[in-house]
């Protein structure tokens, strides 16, 4: 079965804090991303990733980084942990070439930054 | 990607079949019809995704119109744990750099009465 899992599921930082937020997928995947939630706002991509060591740059990249040295896992860092990073995390899968382009995701991680 | 329109809530009773429409009069002719969920506090998960033909898994049926500007998401027998967010995406199926990721929209609040 299909397996996306997100390291932490409730997380709270204080604001300044560096902020790791790691996934890993059993199902060598080539492609991993990284959403954030928001009420009103829907899913925004922030990063994602199609094979290792290489990252792009999805629609809200500022105060974030990521990270993949093995294909399984792509970890999210906020450099400095803000207020308004305030969020729900989700971390997907897909796999990258074939027609079907289906993501997985993981349960998610709920953070506060306070 | 074709914009959706969906119903903001529905209601089906337990046992029932729920029928959720979706709306992409704009479709193009290879993009694809994908539905995921949403249940609370969870990531979403992928349903079912078709082009043209009507689909069925374990999960569910996709009925796609002839014109294939609408489409149904048929759940059989539904039950209270199928209360969640039911998304529509239409979309390319080839994951093309730079165009994987998903784009949810509102969705539809369905919740399965006993």
């Amino acid at each position: 079965d299909v397996k996306v899992t997100q390291s932490s599921r409730y997380l709270v930082k204080r604001t300044g804090e560096k902020v790791f937020l790691e996934c890993v997928q059993d199902m060598d995947h080539e492609n991993m991303f990284w959403y954030r939630q928001d009420p009103g706002l829907g899913l925004r991509l922030i990063y994602f990733s199609y094979d290792v060591k290489m990252k792009e740059k999805g629609d809200i990249p500022e105060g974030y980084s990521v990270s993949r040295e093995k294909k399984e896992r792509f970890s999210l860092i906020l450099e400095s942990a803000s207020t308004n990073q305030t969020s729900m995390y989700l971390c997907a899968s897909s796999l990258l070439g074939l027609p079907k382009n289906i993501q997985y995701f993981g349960a998610g991680t709920r953070l506060s930054v306070l | 990607d074709a914009k959706t329109t969906q119903p903001p809530s529905m209601d089906c009773a337990e046992g029932r079949a729920a029928n959720l429409p979706c709306n992409h009069s704009t479709i193009s002719g290879n993009e694809y019809v994908y539905w995921y969920r949403q249940i609370h506090s969870q990531g979403p998960q992928y349903i079912i995704h078709g082009l043209k033909n009507n689909e069925t898994n374990e999960m569910a049926s996709l009925i796609i119109t002839e014109d294939r500007k609408s489409s149904t998401l048929i759940l059989p027998h539904a039950t209270l744990r199928d209360t969640a967010v039911y998304y529509c995406i239409v979309r390319v199926a080839e994951a093309n750099f730079g165009n994987e990721k998903l784009t949810f929209g509102t969705g539809t609040r369905l919740t399965i009465i006993p």
